[in-house]
């Protein structure tokens, strides 16, 4: 099945500075990453996802880049906000055609200092 | 439904008895999903319901744990004979499926499941 490894297991930033988050995966067939976070005592949501047929997709602060052949993918937080603080999950899975369930990496807590 | 809906929000109970969580999905979603939060810790895969196909239940980590899906719709984990190494917070999700969808995974609040 599919393994997702994810680091740093937690990272400190001060605001305004860039965060990164990385993730491999194992299983080359996988074709769907999203990214989501988990404010403390709250549930997970989806902040942005990414499909095998694209590169990098943008959202406001927050890009996603994948890299098919290395089977690695990051999230990147621009200009971090107090509020950005929070667990973040990445994950993979098959979609469409032979479906697989999502499975998440260890998770990464952002701190981020005022 | 406005969203996904577990039950019991909080479920205490002794070693050795067993317990059911239940899982009420957002409605029309086909995919549903069970994962197993420890404190501080990641999601677990427990087990995967998608449409009429067979669950993928490959994350099930004995065979304490079982789970239905009736009609579709609601679903039921049973954990028998629980152990203290039980003791989590047992998230559903549930998502639509389709070419196009983005796949998002809408998660229930949890039970928090305490073994004593």
């Amino acid at each position: 099945g599919e393994n997702v490894e994810q680091h740093p297991s937690t990272l400190s930033v001060q605001e305004g500075d860039s965060a990164v988050i990385k993730c491999t995966y194992s299983d080359s067939a996988s074709n769907y990453f999203p990214w989501y976070k988990q404010e403390l005592g709250k549930r997970p949501q989806l902040i942005i996802d990414i499909r095998s047929n694209v590169g990098e997709k943008k959202d406001q602060r927050i890009a996603v880049t994948l890299n098919k052949t290395a089977k690695h993918f990051s999230l990147h937080i621009t200009e971090t906000q107090p509020e950005d603080s929070a667990v973040y999950f990445c994950a993979a899975s098959l979609m469409d055609t032979g479906r697989r369930a999502l499975t998440f990496g260890s998770g990464t807590r952002l701190q981020v200092q005022p | 439904g406005a969203g996904v809906s577990q039950s019991p929000s909080n479920k205490v109970t002794e070693k050795g008895k067993d317990v059911e969580l239940r899982c009420d999905p957002i409605s029309g979603h086909t995919a549903l999903y069970w994962y197993r939060q420890s404190l501080g810790q990641g999601l677990e895969f427990l087990i995967y319901f998608q449409g009429n196909s067979a669950p993928d239940k490959s994350g099930l980590p004995s065979d304490r744990f079982s789970a239905e899906r009736t009609g579709g719709s609601v679903s039921t984990l049973t954990i028998q004979r629980t152990q203290q190494e039980d003791s989590a917070v047992y998230l559903c999700a549930s998502s639509s499926v389709g070419q196009g969808s983005n796949e998002k995974l809408f998660f229930g609040s949890g039970t928090q499941l305490s073994v004593l």
